[in-house]
């Protein structure tokens, strides 16, 4: 099993301010494909989670461009260039390179 | 747009059966461009992939469930479902069911979520 590993676990942002979300796998996510299937998951205060970036940094559809993804192999990082107040909530990476496909434990981003 | 709904019992008693249902709406079950899957979230913890049923009908699980998940489709209902037997309270967890595609390999939409309790 691949394990995803996202440090910081909270993350405390003036608003405004950028934030940065790095995820590290314990496997490279580049599957036989080519494809590198690591995709970025908001969750919103008692809500579900709703898809924001797909293989590593394709924004899905209605994603504000102030979330932007990276990296490759087994590191990745999501940013938010401007914290608005609505990004609040726990952030997720997920892997569907291997089965089974595994998330990271969540960073929760928190206005100061 | 296409819209997901979990339905089934709130509160299971331990070693019995757990059975949800996803109703789909706004769409069809049987495209070839998606498969169906559950995730479920313990109360105030992350998330975990239960498994997926993909077209054709081949399905994929968690191994850490695998021999107690089933995950199956009724075309003619629209429909998907999860069975997951001789549950126990490390099952409690709000279960949701999801649309994944092909491409991008991410689950959008997902449904709003049912919190299922093991108790007796």
């Amino acid at each position: 099993e691949i394990v995803m590993t996202q440090t910081p676990l909270s993350s405390p942002v003036t608003l405004g301010q950028p934030a940065s979300i790095s995820c590290t796998s314990s496997q490279s996510l580049v599957h036989s494909d080519g494809n590198t299937y690591l995709s970025w998951l908001q969750q919103r205060p008692g809500q579900p989670p709703r898809l924001l970036i797909y293989k590593i940094s394709n924004r899905f559809s209605g994603v504000p461009d102030r979330f932007s993804g990276s990296g490759a192999g087994t590191d990745f990082t999501l940013k938010i260039s401007r914290v608005e107040a609505e990004d609040v909530g726990v952030y997720y990476c997920m892997q569907a390179t291997q089965f089974p496909w595994t998330f990271g434990q969540g960073t929760k981003v928190e206005i100061k | 747009q296409l819209q997901l709904q979990e339905s089934g019992p709130g509160l299971v008693k331990p070693s019995e059966t757990l059975s949800l249902t996803c109703s789909v709406s706004g769409g069809s079950i049987s495209s070839s461009s998606y498969y169906w899957g559950w995730i479920r979230q313990p109360p105030g913890r992350g998330l975990e992939w239960i498994g997926s049923i993909f077209y054709g009908g081949s399905t994929f699980y968690n191994p850490s469930l695998k021999s107690r998940v089933t995950i199956s489709v009724d075309t003619s209902k629209n429909q998907f479902s999860l069975k997951l037997s001789s549950v126990t309270a490390a099952d409690t967890a709000v279960y949701y069911c999801v649309r994944g595609d092909y491409v991008t390999r991410g689950f959008d939409p997902w449904g709003q979520g049912t919190l299922v309790t093991v108790s007796s």
